[in-house]
């Protein structure tokens, strides 16, 4: 089936810890996001990339890091820098031109 | 930056009646699009409505805009259980981002 796939669902950080989340998509896809979503809130765009090896920041970009070295793949690394990483962090897809995002099921950070 | 803001936050009706949810942004857009979230889960988009346009429908659902005040609303009609989810609506520049809102939380008493 296409779509996209993020890993792992739930994920722990101890204080200090830098964890990588992964997001796969197989709908040949050009551009790539990854939202954060707290509690009761929005979604905050991290960082997006519309073609392998580039990308930008988001809103929210500090304490984050992004590689694009694969079309399918756009791995999130959340590093000690970021002081607050408990939440729901989603990854989504968009082909370009194109309007739709698809988004994959999320994962859920917290710190321990 | 997040462009749009839903109003209200949250709202319960019973099933069989209609569900309004309104949006308002701050700069021009090219689109605007509506989607769903079920609690836990990624989002799944609904309907787009292009800035040209003024009301478009899907099934049960009836989205309009108004450009001249920088909104839109979304109708839910003969709400269903199945509806209980938070919306949220998103708005497209043109950059290839997409701003989303805060949401509403919509409940539906069986």
């Amino acid at each position: 089936d296409g779509g996209i796939t993020q890993s792992p669902k739930y994920l722990f950080r101890k204080e200090g810890q830098n964890v990588t989340l992964s997001c796969e998509q197989n709908l040949n896809h050009d551009a790539m996001y990854w939202y954060r979503q707290d509690p009761g809130q929005g979604l905050r765009l991290i960082y997006y990339s519309q073609i392998v090896n580039d990308f930008q920041k988001g809103d929210i970009a500090e304490g984050y890091s992004v590689s694009r070295e694969k079309k399918e793949s756009f791995p999130l690394t959340v590093t000690s820098a970021q002081k607050n990483p408990t939440a729901f962090y989603l990854c989504a897809s968009r082909r370009i031109p194109g309007n739709t995002i698809y988004f994959g099921e999320g994962s859920w950070l917290t710190v321990v | 930056s997040q462009q749009g803001e839903e109003d209200p936050q949250a709202l319960s009706i019973q099933e069989g009646e209609n569900a309004t949810m309104n949006c308002s942004y701050k700069t021009s857009i090219n689109n605007l699009q509506w989607y769903r979230q079920n609690s836990g889960r990624g989002l799944v988009h609904l309907i787009l409505i292009r800035s040209n346009e003024r009301e478009k429908h899907s099934g049960r659902l009836r989205v309009t805009l108004d450009t001249s005040k920088k909104s839109s609303s979304l109708l839910i009609t003969a709400s269903r259980a199945a509806d209980t989810a938070s919306y949220f609506c998103a708005t497209d520049g043109g950059d290839y981002k997409l701003s989303f809102g805060a949401g509403t939380t919509v409940t539906v008493r069986a």
